[in-house]
């Protein structure tokens, strides 16, 4: 079957770093997202990785190994409004988006 | 306006009622989808739209039942549901259905059903 990990809940300070991992197990690869949703809200394209390596933006940074079926989210200088649940979604050999759970990401000042 | 909208926000029903959704995307979107979101799980694609044309259904029950009638508006007609489909249902629009194309979101309706 097909499989999306992701950490249930993470907690972190104001101005800190959080690295938020995935880890999948998909029939084929066609591209890794990560989302930000706040609770009540829709989801938020963040970024897009469909090679290997460090994508940056801003204070956000991607990273995509396809080896390793890993990825992660990087979060510099946290802000409260940091505060969110970040999704993981997968496109398989069929160009199905499989997502995570979700992260559920804690901001404490 | 602009994004993708969804009316209306909230809605309780009864098991017998008949209602329906709405999104309406003004971003000049060839694809539509609908998907459900349910607390801490995965969110569960329910249906896609590409150029009004039904590419996908995912095994949805047949008191979920879909309508395109042009590119920037998806309706989700309900009728006899049960209490375990209360959940958020989330519609997305996306340029294209090809992998590399982001998803834009509606804000959700939150179904309660009794």
């Amino acid at each position: 079957g097909q499989n999306i990990d992701q950490p249930t809940e993470m907690t972190a300070t104001e101005g800190a770093i959080v690295q938020i991992n995935c880890t999948y197990q998909t029939s084929g690869f066609n591209g890794l997202f990560w989302y930000q949703q706040h609770a009540g809200e829709a989801p938020t394209f963040l970024s897009y990785n469909v090679l290997d390596g460090l994508e940056e933006k801003g204070r956000f940074s991607s990273f995509l190994s396809r080896s390793k079926g890993y990825s992660y989210l990087l979060l510099k200088e946290l802000q409260m409004k940091d505060s969110a649940s970040y999704l993981c979604a997968v496109r398989d050999s069929n160009y199905q988006l499989i997502w995570g759970a979700g992260t559920k990401l804690i901001i404490k000042p | 306006e602009t994004g993708v909208t969804q009316t209306p926000r909230h809605l309780v029903m009864g098991m017998t009622n008949k209602k329906s959704l709405k999104c309406e995307q003004h971003l000049g979107h060839n694809a539509m989808y609908w998907y459900k979101q349910s607390a801490k799980k995965p969110l569960e694609l329910m249906f896609v739209y590409s150029l009004e044309e039904r590419v996908e259904n995912n095994s949805v029950p047949s008191r979920f039942s879909p309508e395109c009638p042009n590119s920037s508006h998806l309706f989700l007609h309900l009728h006899t549901l049960q209490p375990e489909d209360s959940a958020l249902y989330l519609c997305a629009s996306s340029l294209r259905t090809e992998p590399s194309y982001e998803q834009y979101f509606g804000p959700g309706t939150r179904l309660t059903v009794t």
